[in-house]
């Protein structure tokens, strides 16, 4: 069984940083991209970032861009997400998230397994 | 930037047919991916690549495309489908970019 476990979410002022984690498990983590999804009190989701399998892909949201860093390390099953000179409008549940795609390719195009997601509160 | 566009509603009543829209520029070069989400629950993949069903998923739920719109159509709707649904594609500018539509909260009355 596929599960993913974020951890790391909390409480943080404005221009503060944060490093969420996820713990991955029930697959064969080296595989697959990973991505991160967020959603804000109330709203839409927005996807943040994706990072493939070896690390030799990465994507970002213009709105995170140069801001965060997304990193795995394969030897532990694990994703994380480095949040740097944080905003309020970055308030939001993150989810991490299995890339679709089949084993062993470039970022792929959506999500087939999603855990339950970390807050994130950006406030003075 | 790329946009989806989604109803932010639609109301049916149960057994009937639900039909959720999703348009955007990019959708002819891309695929359209539909999640489902209930209150206080991770949005679980109910179609991919247009029309694929994911194993577990019940075949009431069914994907389409043409041209710039994609449907997610629920057949015999249920009490239990009543969620957001959010259509998902990429941008086909050549920049590597995941984008959402805004949501449709379907109400099963």
């Amino acid at each position: 069984e596929v599960q993913l476990v974020e951890s790391g979410g909390g409480l943080v002022q404005p221009g503060r940083s944060l490093r969420l984690s996820c713990a991955a498990s029930g697959f064969t983590f080296d595989d697959y991209a990973m991505h991160w999804v967020r959603q804000a009190p109330g709203k839409g989701l927005e996807w943040v970032s994706g990072i493939s399998w070896n690390s030799g892909s990465i994507g970002y949201a213009d709105s995170v861009k140069g801001r965060f860093t997304i990193s795995r390390d394969n030897a532990k099953n694990s994703l994380y997400l480095q949040m740097n000179s944080l905003r309020a409008e970055d308030t939001a549940l993150y989810y991490c998230a299995k890339d679709g795609n089949v084993p062993g390719l470039d970022l792929g195009y959506y999500f087939d397994y999603w855990g339950q997601g970390t807050l994130v509160t950006v406030s003075s | 930037s790329y946009e989806l566009t989604q109803p932010p509603s639609v109301s049916v009543s149960p057994g009937q047919t639900a039909r959720i829209t999703c348009s955007g520029d990019a959708l002819p070069k891309q695929y359209a991916y539909w999640y489902q989400q209930k209150p206080g629950q991770a949005p679980v993949l109910v179609i991919y690549k247009d029309s694929e069903r994911p194993s577990g998923i019940p075949e009431r739920f069914s994907g389409s495309s043409s041209g710039t719109t994609v449907t997610l159509t629920i057949s015999g709707v249920q009490a239990e489908d009543e969620a957001d649904y959010y259509c998902q594609s990429a941008d086909s500018s050549g920049t590597y970019r995941v984008v959402f539509g805004g949501g449709t909260k379907l109400t099963v009355l």
